[in-house]
């Protein structure tokens, strides 16, 4: 069964630094991957997706992930965060009937 | 226009008590689905419908019920709560049941006291 790893509970950054978060995959065949945000009591927006293709995907607020076959990755990155991008990131891997398996998330605090 | 969207926001309740959330999408998807989200913002899914029809029912108390009384709205109905459903409980839809990205709700947050 697929699963989904985020290494990294927490991570602090000052506004304008770049930012990078983790996300491992378990999953025998290619997967799709997805990014989703979720702010201080909202629901969740979808980043970023991957299906095929080009394995650097552009998302929306900036951001961009790199697929990596062979370390099994999706890490996300932004190269100058701002401080609305203080928030609670997952990764998620679908399964064949359309079920999110999420991540733990990585709560991402801005500092000024 | 709210593309899915869910009632009550808020809803704090005693134990032993009955109640419902509602979710309504727009977006013309014929896939809905019920995640909770506990303290530690860990997110599982609990049920999915396709077409009214129940396809993925996780190992979830039957205490909780589901029911789709159309392609547009899945609603959440659980019997005597316990302290332990206090949760965020978002609604969820998706264009099919296959690997589609899903669109969620604002959550209705759940307190049990």
């Amino acid at each position: 069964a697929q699963s989904v790893t985020q290494p990294d509970i927490h991570i602090t950054v000052s506004e304008g630094a770049s930012l990078e978060l983790r996300c491992n995959y378990s999953y025998g065949a290619t997967p799709y991957l997805f990014w989703y945000v979720q702010s201080p009591g909202q629901g969740l927006q979808l980043l970023l997706k991957y299906f095929s293709g080009d394995t650097l995907v552009q998302g929306i607020k900036g951001f961009e992930a790199e697929f990596k076959r062979s370390q099994s990755s999706f890490n996300l990155r932004k190269p100058s965060v701002h401080w609305s991008d203080a928030a609670e990131y997952f990764c998620a891997v679908p399964d064949s009937w359309g079920k999110l398996q999420f991540g733990a998330g990585t709560q991402v605090v801005v500092t000024p | 226009d709210t593309a899915v969207s869910q009632t009550p926001k808020y809803l704090v309740t005693q134990m032993g008590n009955d109640k419902s959330i509602k979710c309504e999408q727009n977006l013309g998807h014929d896939t809905m689905y019920w995640y909770k989200q506990d303290s530690k913002k860990f997110l599982k899914i609990m049920f999915s419908y396709n077409n009214k029809e129940l396809i993925i029912n996780e190992t979830v108390p039957n205490r909780f019920s589901p029911k789709s009384p159309d392609k547009a709205h899945l609603n959440l109905h659980i019997n005597s709560l316990e302290l332990g459903d206090s949760a965020v409980y978002f609604c969820a839809s998706s264009q099919d049941t296959k690997a589609n990205e899903q669109f969620f709700g604002p959550g209705t947050r759940l307190t049990v006291l």
